[in-house]
């Protein structure tokens, strides 16, 4: 399968911890997106790469969350010194690159601050 | 800030029945999205819509975009427990990242 992947699947920690989330996307993608979605909302957009060029970063993101696609294939998503508000399923997305091109999402990584 | 308002927020139907979802902004979209997501797992792409007044089908699905593209609706025919989901909209503002809609949940009763 050749799906966007995302690990780990679920995440329980304690309050101040930090966490790392990775994902994988399609082959070939140039374009790799994270969302954030709490329970009964639509996701919400945080970041972008194009590549490995960080591109566009929502307000959401604050100084504790940090997102890095170093080769521009994988990415990761950092939350230092996590809090309960941060509990919530994070979405990874993949698209070829071309204007309005269709995104594919992960599975997601459901992460549940203690 | 672009807002996207679906109504209802939950259905409760009974297998058979017709249902409409409607997906609703001030502001003009690029183009609307309608995804499905089910429990634990990412959103799934059904349909995208790119030109005011388009209506597309997928099986018992209707998705139809507002002349003004502002607005965007999703009827389903015959639903079926299979339907059952967390239905999304989302649009593009002349970038591509996603805004979602407050999604609809459909639940569908054999």
């Amino acid at each position: 399968d050749t799906g966007v992947s995302q690990d780990p699947r679920h995440k329980i920690t304690k309050r101040g911890q930090n966490v790392t989330f990775r994902c994988d996307p399609i082959s070939e993608h140039n374009r790799l997106y994270w969302y954030r979605q709490t329970l009964g909302q639509g996701p919400e957009f945080l970041t972008y790469f194009q590549n490995e060029a960080q591109l566009e970063k929502s307000r959401l993101l604050s100084d504790r969350f940090s997102a890095e696609r170093p080769k521009g294939s994988f990415s990761t998503l950092e939350i230092q010194r996590t809090e309960q508000g941060d509990s919530a399923m994070y979405l990874c997305a993949s698209s070829l690159g071309v204007v309005m091109e269709t995104q594919y999402f992960g599975p997601g990584t459901r992460l549940l601050v203690l | 800030t672009q807002l996207l308002e679906q109504s209802p927020q939950f259905l409760s139907i009974q297998e058979g029945e017709n249902l409409t979802v409607y997906c609703n902004s001030s502001s003009v979209f690029s183009s609307l999205q309608w995804y499905r997501q089910e429990p634990g797992e990412g959103p799934v792409l059904l349909v995208t819509v790119v030109t005011g007044g388009e209506v597309k089908k997928l099986k018992r699905l209707t998705f139809q975009f507002g002349d003004a593209r502002k607005d965007s609706s999703l009827h389903i025919t015959a639903a079926q427990p299979g339907d059952t989901g967390l239905y999304l909209c989302a649009g593009t503002y002349n970038t591509d990242k996603l805004i979602f809609g407050t999604g609809t949940r459909l639940q569908v009763f054999p």
